[in-house]
């Protein structure tokens, strides 16, 4: 079956400091990938996604992503974090052909200052 | 056009009523979708029309729920005799038919439901 994989419900970092949020996969083919940002009382906003071609993908408010297929992630990054990305992150996934979203369960982003 | 926008943003019944939410995609956008995101967890997919054609449901979609899109643009979702397993943020989002934004979905601030 298809599915998208978060394994940290929750993670904490400093103002500053890099960030790095973990997706891994289970698709039988290459998948397309999403990653959608979520603040509290808004909808769901998308900070990247990969189809195709260069696998480093650059998004919004600095944000990027690598697709490894040989692990079977996708994983989000940002070198430095402002007290503004505090909010909810889901990673999705579909594949061509096929209309519905997979997501995962979310990782809870918390800043410190 | 400011986004996909979706009405009410809150609801609170009772147990047994039906309640109908609204969704207007993009202009232009012939594709959308209907997902249910309970507490902690991702959004589901419920179903997906294109333009006026309803083509997908998930198992989710129980016979007491019911989507249309009568003129391929506003969406309506109803659930009827709703039940306390109803409760959740209902998203709707759309998307365009092709090119560089094929099958990027946009979504909107969602309805929030609270069944008593």
């Amino acid at each position: 079956a298809q599915s998208v994989t978060q394994p940290d419900i929750h993670i904490t970092v400093s103002e500053g400091a890099s960030l790095e949020l973990r997706c891994n996969y289970s698709y039988g083919a290459t998948p397309y990938l999403f990653w959608y940002v979520q603040s509290p009382g808004q909808g769901l906003q998308l900070l990247l996604k990969y189809f195709s071609g260069d696998t480093l993908v650059q998004g919004i408010k600095g944000f990027e992503a690598e697709f490894k297929r040989s692990q079977s992630s996708f994983n989000l990054r940002k070198p430095s974090v402002h007290w503004s990305d505090a909010a909810e992150y889901f990673c999705a996934a579909t594949n061509f052909g096929n209309e519905k979203l997979t997501f995962g369960t979310g990782t809870r982003l918390t800043i410190i200052p | 056009d400011t986004g996909v926008s979706q009405n009410p943003r809150h609801k609170i019944t009772k147990r047994g009523q039906n309640v109908t939410f609204r969704c207007d995609p993009i202009s232009e956008h012939n594709r959308l979708y209907w997902y249910r995101q309970t507490l902690g967890q991702g959004p589901e997919f419920l179903t997906y029309f294109q333009n006026e054609a309803q083509l997908e449901k998930s198992r989710l979609l129980s016979d007491r729920f019911s989507a249309e899109r009568p003129k391929g643009s506003f969406s309506t979702l109803e659930i009827q005799r709703t039940e306390q397993g109803d409760s959740a943020m209902y998203l709707c989002a759309s998307s365009p038919a092709g090119g560089r934004s094929y099958n990027e979905q946009f979504f909107g601030p969602g309805t929030r439901l609270t069944v008593l």
